[in-house]
């Protein structure tokens, strides 16, 4: 079955520091790939998306490419804020239309100190 | 347009009961579909709704059930209930069927004492 995989954390960085959260997957075919962040107390928003291989998603000064050759769907950001601080979830969809809904990691706690 | 709304944010239960929680998505999307999140286990899909109907469903027992109106409002429902279904429970919205992009509402905090 599909599944993805991600660093836990907590990670702790100062800020304007560079920050990469990896993702790697595991799927059967070509799935769509999402980022998603939880801030306290609220849901999940999408932060980004890349549907296709070698496709980039980036928002809010968030980055991630879709690798096919290393299943992976890395989240970079060059310089981190306070608000960043959040929880990050990577995410795919199953491009046999969804059977199993999204498949999410188990989530990576981003803190950043001022 | 309003987000994901989700009632009632927070309730406490006893083992053995039963809870019912709801779900009104954004305007015009018609599927919704249901997430349990905690801890240990981390996000887990319950099952989604497209036009009243249930489309798919995750690994929950049969104690774990849900239904859609013609609004597309969606509730579920929770019977006999455990200690471990203590969790954070997500309803998102979408415009179409299957593992799109979805807008999730803030969840409803279910604790079974």
């Amino acid at each position: 079955g599909n599944s993805v995989t991600q660093m836990e954390g907590p990670v702790t960085l100062s800020e304007e520091a560079f920050l990469t959260i990896n993702c790697t997957y595991t799927a059967t075919g070509y799935p769509s790939l999402f980022w998603y962040v939880q801030y306290p107390g609220e849901g999940l928003q999408l932060l980004l998306k890349a549907t296709k291989a070698d496709d980039k998603g980036s928002n809010k000064g968030f980055e991630a490419t879709y690798r096919k050759e290393t299943t992976s769907f890395h989240l970079e950001k060059g310089s981190v804020q306070v608000s960043d601080s959040a929880v990050y979830f990577c995410a795919l969809g199953d491009s046999g239309g969804g059977a199993d809904g999204l498949t999410f990691g188990k989530g990576t706690h981003l803190i950043i100190q001022p | 347009k309003a987000g994901v709304t989700q009632t009632p944010r927070y309730l406490i239960k006893t083992r053995g009961q039963q809870v019912t929680l709801s779900c009104s998505p954004i305007s015009g999307h018609r599927s919704v579909s249901w997430y349990q999140q905690t801890p240990g286990q981390g996000l887990q899909f319950l099952f989604e709704y497209f036009s009243e109907t249930q489309r798919n469903k995750g690994n929950f027992p049969g104690r774990f059930s849900g239904r859609q109106f013609s609004n597309s409002r969606s509730e579920m429902n929770v019977s006999t209930l455990e200690l471990g279904d203590s969790a954070l429970y997500l309803c998102a919205s979408s415009e179409g069927f299957g593992a799109g992009e979805l807008f999730f509402g803030e969840g409803s905090r279910l604790t079974v004492l």
